[in-house]
C-alpha cells in the first residue's frame, strides 16, 4: 500500500516559533504537495515539489517555505508561526508522469498556534 | 485559474437511501480530470471516483456514480444505498491535464448518514 506519513497528528506551538512539518512517502513518487485545510475553504495548495531540491509556489505560499533534500521527504516550514496559521495541514504525493492518477494523502497535522 | 464550488456545506441521508452531492467548476481548459475525495473522521483522504473530461460516459464505482455535464461544468456525486460508513466530508477536485498533478478543491460537503 502507498503510504504517506506525517510526523505529527497534533501540534501546539507558540507565536513566533519556527515550526517544521515533516512528510515522508514510500512509493518513490516524484510529486509532493502541501495543502492547508480550513472549514468552508476546502484544501488550498501551499507549495509543491516535482523533484529533489525543486519547489513551486502554490496558491497561498506566504508565511511558509519548504525543503526537499531527499525524494521521499518534503518538509513544510513556518518561519515564524502566527495564529492565522492555525489549521489542518495535509501532505500528498503522486507520480509525475501519469497526469490522471490519484494523489495519496497523509493523515494530516492539526496545528494550533497560541 | 480554476475554481471549484460545492454549494451544500452539510447534508444528511437515511441509511439505504440515495443522496446527490453537487459540484460546479469554472475553467478555460478543455482537457482535465475531476475527482471526488472522501475524508472520514479518521482524516485519511480517500479517492472515491475519477472522471476524465474527454470521456462522455459517466464514471461509476460500485455504489458511487457521477453525473458529468461538461457544457454546464457540473460534476455531481450520487451515493446509492447509503451506509453509515459513508459519513464523511466529501471534496470535489479539479486537475488540469498537464498541470503537474495539482488539485484545486471545493469547500467540501459534510455528509451524515443516519441509521
Amino acid at each position: 500500500d502507498v503510504k504517506v506519513t506525517q510526523s505529527s497528528r497534533y501540534l501546539v506551538k507558540r507565536t513566533g516559533e519556527k515550526v517544521f512539518l515533516e512528510c515522508v512517502q514510500d512509493m518513490d513518487h516524484e510529486n509532493m504537495f502541501w495543502y492547508r485545510q480550513d472549514p468552508g475553504l476546502g484544501l488550498r495548495l501551499i507549495y509543491f515539489s516535482y523533484d529533489v531540491k525543486m519547489k513551486e509556489k502554490g496558491d497561498i505560499p506566504e508565511g511558509y517555505s519548504v525543503s526537499r533534500e531527499k525524494k521521499e521527504r518534503f518538509s513544510l516550514i513556518l518561519e515564524s508561526a502566527s495564529t492565522n496559521q492555525t489549521s489542518m495541514y495535509l501532505c500528498a504525493s503522486s507520480p509525475r508522469h501519469i497526469s490522471n492518477t490519484e494523489a495519496f494523502f497523509g493523515q494530516g497535522t492539526r496545528l494550533t498556534v497560541v | 485559474a480554476q475554481t471549484v464550488t460545492q454549494s451544500q456545506p452539510e447534508m444528511s441521508v437515511q441509511e439505504a437511501e440515495t443522496v446527490t452531492l453537487s459540484c460546479t467548476y469554472d475553467t478555460s481548459e478543455n482537457n482535465y480530470y475531476l475527482f471526488w475525495y472522501k475524508q472520514p473522521p479518521s482524516r485519511q483522504m480517500i479517492l472515491v471516483i475519477r472522471q476524465e473530461a474527454y470521456k462522455q460516459q459517466n464514471a461509476t464505482e460500485n455504489r458511487f456514480s457521477v453525473n458529468f455535464q461538461k457544457a454546464a461544468k457540473s460534476f455531481s456525486l450520487k451515493i446509492s444505498d447509503s451506509q453509515l460508513g459513508d459519513t464523511a466530508m466529501y471534496f470535489c477536485a479539479f486537475m488540469k491535464h498537464e498541470g503537474g498533478n495539482m488539485l484545486t478543491f471545493g469547500g467540501g460537503t459534510r455528509l451524515m448518514v443516519k441509521p
